[in-house]
């Protein structure tokens, strides 16, 4: 079944450790995202990438990084992990149709910085 | 800067009864407007988007939503509820004349729909 897939699902990591949060699309969609999911907050935009070798900053972007060296692959990396990037992280892809198109999610990855 | 505003945390109604999920928006410029749903530890589903035409955009499952240029809202509604229903709503807004894809939501409204 075409979507996205996030791995790892479920993560622990101490602090101060880098991490790599990896996203694939095989819907050949031309835009990629990421968001954090915090309660009250609801979803705050990250990074994101109009088109495979750009990429902009969102809402929280700090301590974050992205590439998008192709069209199905966005990881998003935490270089220096601390308490505070304790979040459900979602990744997602919207097809280009002017710009119209709906966002497709994954299924999300929990990261707990300890 | 696009930003959305969902001033609703949460949203009790009873089933069969309309419901509404409040969403005001601020764009410089063409409001590209969504909602989706998310139900627990599950990622989003689109449920519908206005882009132009129509001021009442029909989604999925029944759910519709009105576009109110002068009030830059775009509530979600549904004439009767499920207890089905019942997850936590998303408004998102996108610059339709900027130019990319960036795509802002709201905090979220959880919907309880009691039987």
């Amino acid at each position: 079944i075409a979507g996205i897939t996030q791995a790892p699902t479920s993560q622990i990591l101490a602090a101060g450790r880098r991490m790599t949060l990896r996203c694939t699309q095989d819907m050949r969609h031309n835009a990629m995202y990421w968001y954090r999911q915090d309660l009250g907050l609801g979803l705050r935009l990250i990074h994101y990438s109009n088109t495979a070798g750009t990429t902009g900053k969102g809402e929280v972007p700090d301590g974050y990084s992205v590439s998008r060296a192709n069209t199905d692959d966005f990881p998003l990396t935490l270089a220096s992990a601390v308490p505070s990037q304790t979040s459900v992280y979602f990744c997602a892809s919207s097809a280009d149709r002017g710009r119209t198109g709906e966002l497709f999610f994954g299924e999300g990855s929990r990261l707990t910085v300890l | 800067a696009q930003s959305v505003a969902q001033p609703e945390d949460q949203v009790n109604v009873a089933e069969g009864n309309p419901l509404t999920v409040k969403c005001t928006y601020s764009v410089s410029g063409n409001p590209y407007l969504f909602w989706y749903v998310q139900y627990p530890n599950r990622g989003l589903q689109f449920l519908l988007k206005y882009i132009t035409g129509d001021n009442l955009v029909k989604g999925s499952y029944g759910f519709e939503a009105e576009f109110n240029k002068s009030q830059t809202s775009f509530h979600l509604k549904k004439p009767s509820a499920l207890v089905s229903d019942s997850a936590l709503y998303f408004c998102a807004v996108r610059d339709g004349d900027t130019g990319g894809f960036k795509t802002i939501f709201g905090a979220g409204t959880r919907l309880f729909v009691k039987a």
